[in-house]
């Protein structure tokens, strides 16, 4: 079974520029989620998505960050503009809904300069 | 709001002692509670799943406790060797939020020496 894919693995860009995550979960993994990992500290869920559907994104910065899951699959992340403070890994988690075994990607690494 | 820590935030021990990581939460309102392995450059992969109903769980040389009513859990890893060497974070799943949102600790960072 494959596992949950992210790109780019890796990303370096200028402050107020923008970006953008892709995640492909585990087939048939209806729930998808969006951690954001800074250097020292755990990851802490940014965005939830059941199916195509929003059910927590509670701790998403609006004002900059969006993310949407078209056809309850692929997933993309957007920070648009970028801070210094974003500078982080981005994971991607997905899960069935018989299940609490969240599956992780590798994730993708941000260094905004 | 649920807050977890994980003592100690790092540690360095030699190959084949046996060693605790310990994880404290301040709400008792979970559902489970989850150890997870971090290598570098790598995603997280679950190692053990605690069901509130449960004590413990064991899987191989790793061993997981839960004492609800103190918020307390630790991993217990036998005989550690150096491919151990990794971060462990654990996490729970409260009760409140109604879906399987997980807060993670700091992570303890492992080093096993040959």
């Amino acid at each position: 079974e494959a596992g949950v894919a992210q790109s780019p693995r890796y990303k370096i860009i200028e402050k107020r520029q923008s970006v953008a995550f892709w995640c492909n979960p585990i087939s048939g993994h209806a729930t998808l989620y969006w951690y954001q990992q800074i250097l020292g500290q755990g990851p802490k869920l940014l965005i939830q998505f059941q199916n195509n559907g929003v059910v927590d994104d509670s701790q998403l910065p609006k004002d900059r960050f969006s993310a949407e899951r078209l056809k309850g699959v692929d997933s993309t992340l957007k920070i648009q503009p970028a801070k210094l403070e974003d500078s982080a890994v981005y994971l991607c988690a997905s899960s069935s809904v018989r299940t609490d075994t969240q599956y992780f990607g590798p994730g993708t690494r941000l260094t905004v300069l | 709001k649920q807050e977890v820590t994980q003592i100690p935030a790092a540690l360095s021990v030699p190959e084949g002692e046996n060693l605790v990581l310990n994880c404290s939460f301040t709400d008792s309102a979970i559902y489970n509670l989850q150890w997870f392995r971090q290598d570098p450059g790598k995603g997280l992969t679950s190692l053990l799943l605690i069901q509130s109903s449960q004590r413990e769980q064991t899987s191989g040389r790793l061993n997981a406790s839960l004492d609800k009513s103190s918020g307390r859990s630790t991993l217990y890893i036998a005989a550690s060797q150096p491919g151990d060497s990794a971060t462990y974070l654990c996490a729970v799943t409260p009760m409140n939020t109604g879906f399987q949102k997980l807060v993670f600790g700091t992570g303890t960072r492992l080093l096993v020496s040959p």
